[in-house]
């Protein structure tokens, strides 16, 4: 079955630096790749996805890029912001199974 | 609502107690998931449900545990005989079908078994 591995598990960020969480998955026929944030107490809350027919999407400071070749999908975060401070989840399903596999989660910690 | 909703949000329960969680999605959703999240760690699936076809239960983690949707809406998760590692929060979500729509994650019942 599908397998995702999700790196770093915390990362740390001055307030206004950029932070990158990178994804790799197992299964080839997986074409649906969210990204979830979860703040504490919360449940995950989606905050950008793309799918296997498109190398990059983006969403205002928000950015998912997907290299099917390599298996591998990216979140970028730029200008960083103090509320920007969650656990994020990546995720990978093929289409029609609808059955997300998530990451492990990486705690982002934005310092002012 | 506009949301998916989950009840309780928080229950305390004492070993060897059985517990019901209920979800109840998005209107019109057809597709319903039941995930565990222990603390610290991942999303772990449990079950999923896909209108009147038969729930993929190949993530539920053993036969204490059991899942029904009725009506197409409303769902229960079964918990018998809890156990200590059974603690985590249980998280639902809804999506419109199975066709790679945006799954929307409730805000999880908290269930500590002490």
């Amino acid at each position: 079955g599908e397998n995702v591995e999700q790196h770093p598990s915390t990362l740390s960020v001055q307030e206004g630096d950029s932070a990158v969480i990178k994804c790799t998955y197992s299964d080839s026929a997986s074409n649906y790749f969210p990204w979830y944030k979860q703040e504490l107490g919360k449940g995950p809350q989606l905050i950008i996805d793309i799918r296997s027919n498109v190398g990059e999407k983006k969403d205002q400071r928000i950015a998912v890029t997907l290299n099917k070749t390599a298996k591998h999908f990216s979140l970028h975060i730029t200008e960083t912001q103090p509320e920007d401070s969650a656990v994020y989840f990546c995720a990978a399903s093929i289409q029609g199974a609808q059955k997300l596999v998530f990451g492990q989660g990486t705690r982002l910690t934005i310092n002012p | 609502g506009a949301g998916v909703s989950q009840s309780p949000s928080n229950k305390v329960t004492e070993k060897g107690k059985d517990v019901e969680l209920r979800c109840d999605p998005i209107s019109g959703h057809t597709a319903l998931y039941w995930y565990r999240q222990s603390l610290g760690q991942g999303l772990e699936f449990l079950i999923y449900f896909q209108g009147n076809s038969a729930p993929d239960k190949s993530g539920l983690p053993s036969d204490r545990f059991s899942a029904e949707r009725t009506g197409g809406s409303v769902s229960t998760l079964t918990i018998q005989r809890t156990q200590q590692e059974d603690s985590a929060v249980y998280l639902c979500a809804s999506s419109r079908s199975n066709s790679g729509n945006t799954i929307y994650f409730g805000e999880g019942s908290w269930l500590t078994v002490v």
